[in-house]
Formats: structure tokens, C-alpha cells, sequence
């Protein structure tokens, strides 16, 4: 079964400076998708961005960049111009192309922006 | 706008209770999904649709059930098997299974036991 693991519960930012937000997962599989999740207080979840394995280039989403290291089946998001709107809750979700579109989450990282 | 809308936004159970949440898209999708979210942890699949009439299991539908009868509505039953359901319940659906795009979900729902 894929697992996906995110092992900073919490991380902090002054605003207008880069984070880096870290997410490794486990597959047997070589191809799937990515993606990284925010959810505000509101507890919507909004989609951030997205990786399909198959593309070597990381995806990039204005302020919202990746780093896939797929051999190392490493998935980071880096949030560059730290925004107050930008504190949320980040998942990293794994879903595999033959699955049924079933999405793995892993636990979240809660991220803090300091004025 | 199109979007998926829950309901209610905060629902209470008694003991021995069933309850229903409520789902529902107007985005035309294909798949439907329910997920529960508890403190600390990420989301984890319960039930999901790829189809009208046909769903399958995810990772915890013990005590929860579902039906498929109209492609916009997704409601799943929390039955009083469902031993701790206090939790936040999230909706999705994504466009047809399978595919590369995202799944888009509702605001929640809140159960909580009285």
C-alpha cells in the first residue's frame, strides 16, 4: 500500500521570505500523480499544485514551486514571498493512475507566517 | 458557480443513532469520494464513486454506508456501528476517474456525539 510521510508537524516563516515544506512517499509504481493541498481555518481544502510523475520538470505555481526527486520518491513545496495568507495547513497527497483516483494524504504540516 | 455544496455544516448524534450527510456537485463530475479527518492525522478515504449505481470501499467504510442513485449526489450514512464518529467529513469529486485532474472538495461537515 502507498504510504505518504510528512515529518514537520509544524513549521514557522517570516513573512516575505521561503519555506521549504518536505513529503516523501512509498510506491511500487512509476507513474502517478501529485499533489499538495492547503487548508486554511475554513477547513476547505484547496488544491496548491500538481506533479505528474512522468514529467521530469517540477511544476511550478506562481509563489508555489516543487522539487520531485523521484528516484528518491521526494516531494517538497517550496513557498517563496511568504504571504499571511499562506498560514494553513499543507497536505501532500499520492494517487496512483489505476487506483480509481483514491488519493493517499499524508498527516499535514501546520505552517505559521510571522509579520 | 459550480462547486460541492454539504450539508449541514455542523450535525450531532446520539448513541444508537444513523445519520446523513449530505453531498452534492453540480460540476458534472464522474467520481464522488468521502473522506474523514481527525486531529493530528490527514484525510482518509471512507467510500468513493466512479459511477452512478456502483461504489466501493476505501480505507475505513466499517460502519458508514453510501449510496450512488444521481451523478450530482453522494450522501453517506454514519450508522450507529460507526463506534467514534466524532469527526470533520470532507466531500470531493473529480471529473471522471483515472484522469489528471485534482478533486475539488466541499467545506465539511462536523459530526459530533452528544
Amino acid at each position: 500500500a502507498q504510504t505518504v510521510t510528512q515529518s514537520q508537524p509544524e513549521m514557522s516563516v517570516q513573512e516575505a521570505e521561503t519555506v521549504t515544506l518536505s513529503c516523501t512517499y512509498d510506491t511500487s509504481e512509476s507513474d502517478y500523480y501529485l499533489f499538495w493541498y492547503k487548508q486554511p481555518p475554513s477547513r476547505q481544502m484547496i488544491l496548491v499544485i500538481r506533479q505528474e510523475a512522468y514529467k521530469q520538470q517540477n511544476a511550478t505555481e506562481n509563489r508555489f514551486s516543487v522539487n520531485f526527486q523521484k528516484a528518491a520518491k521526494s516531494f517538497s513545496l517550496k513557498i517563496s514571498d511568504s504571504q499571511l495568507g499562506d498560514a494553513a495547513m499543507y497536505f501532500c497527497a499520492y494517487r496512483q493512475k489505476s487506483s480509481g483516483d483514491k488519493l493517499t494524504f499524508g498527516t499535514g504540516t501546520r505552517l505559521a507566517v510571522r509579520p | 458557480d459550480g462547486g460541492i455544496t454539504q450539508s449541514p455544516k455542523y450535525l450531532f448524534r446520539k448513541e444508537g443513532q444513523n445519520v446523513t450527510l449530505s453531498c452534492e456537485q453540480n460540476l458534472n463530475h464522474d467520481a464522488m469520494y468521502w473522506y474523514r479527518q481527525d486531529p493530528g492525522q490527514g484525510l482518509r478515504l471512507i467510500y468513493y464513486s466512479q459511477i452512478v449505481n456502483d461504489f466501493q470501499k476505501g480505507d475505513i467504510a466499517e460502519g458508514y454506508s453510501v449510496s450512488r442513485e444521481k451523478k450530482e449526489s453522494f450522501p453517506l450514512t454514519v450508522t450507529s456501528a460507526q463506534k467514534n464518529p466524532t469527526a470533520f467529513y470532507l466531500c470531493a469529486s473529480s471529473a471522471t476517474p483515472n484522469s489528471n485532474q485534482p478533486q475539488h472538495f466541499g467545506d465539511g461537515t462536523r459530526l459530533s456525539i452528544l
